[in-house]
């Protein structure tokens, strides 16, 4: 089974500031997707980006990028400019097409004023 | 954009009865929707694939008696809890796909249940 991990459980950052969370997956497939879902407070899931593992290059969202090294199964989220909004857990995400979704254990991100 | 919602936002219920959780894709048809469990600072563990029109497909060590999930429409799929324990009390969240070939999944806001 696929497995996604999440090393930081826990990661502060203060407002303004740049912070980039860590996510590495085990897979023997080479077509796959990989997310980031916010789920702030009120416990709604919110997707903040997506990789298609295909795509060399990385993606971005606004104040949102990934680091995405296939060779190495690491798929970091970097959020810069971070905002009190930003504070909530996150967690990633994997998907090999027509297959369930994997989750990693979630980080909790707090944005100091 | 792609809204699912769920109903009862939360629900408190005796030892030993039964309780449905409704989730509705308001804006699109849903073939496949997944249910899944979170307990408090975990992460998101998933229970059950349903595809509308068939049988749900269930993960390891989910009991398909227990937990029977219903997929009849296309925008609306049911988990009922049956025989609650404490132990099922937890928030479960259910997502939706346009299709199962789809890479993005829409999310409901969860139900919090509580079982007495």
């Amino acid at each position: 089974a696929q497995t996604v991990t999440q090393s930081q459980p826990e990661m502060s950052v203060q407002e303004a500031e740049t912070v980039t969370l860590s996510c590495t997956y085990d897979t023997s497939e080479s077509d796959y997707y990989l997310f980031w879902y916010k789920q702030p407070p009120s416990r709604q899931m919110i997707l903040v980006i997506r990789q298609e593992a295909y795509k060399q290059q990385n993606a971005t969202e606004n104040r949102f990028s990934v680091n995405f090294q296939k060779a190495a199964k690491s798929f970091s989220l970097k959020i810069s400019d971070s905002q009190l909004g930003d504070a909530a857990m996150y967690f990633c995400a994997y998907r090999r097409l027509g297959n369930q979704f994997y989750f990693g254990t979630g980080t909790s991100l707090t944005v100091i004023p | 954009g792609a809204v699912v919602s769920q109903h009862p936002s939360w629900v408190i219920c005796k030892s030993g009865t039964s309780v449905k959780i409704e989730c509705r894709s308001l804006d699109f048809q849903a073939t496949t929707m997944f249910w899944y469990r979170q307990f408090p600072k975990q992460s998101l563990m998933l229970m059950a694939t349903s595809n509308e029109g068939s049988k749900a497909t269930y993960e390891q060590g989910v009991e398909k008696d227990k937990f029977l999930i219903n997929h009849a429409s296309l925008t609306l799929s049911t988990l009922t809890v049956t025989s609650a324990h404490p132990e099922d009390s937890s928030f479960y969240i259910c997502s939706a796909s346009q299709s199962s070939w789809d890479n993005e999944q829409f999310f409901g806001p969860g139900t919090r249940l509580t079982v007495l």
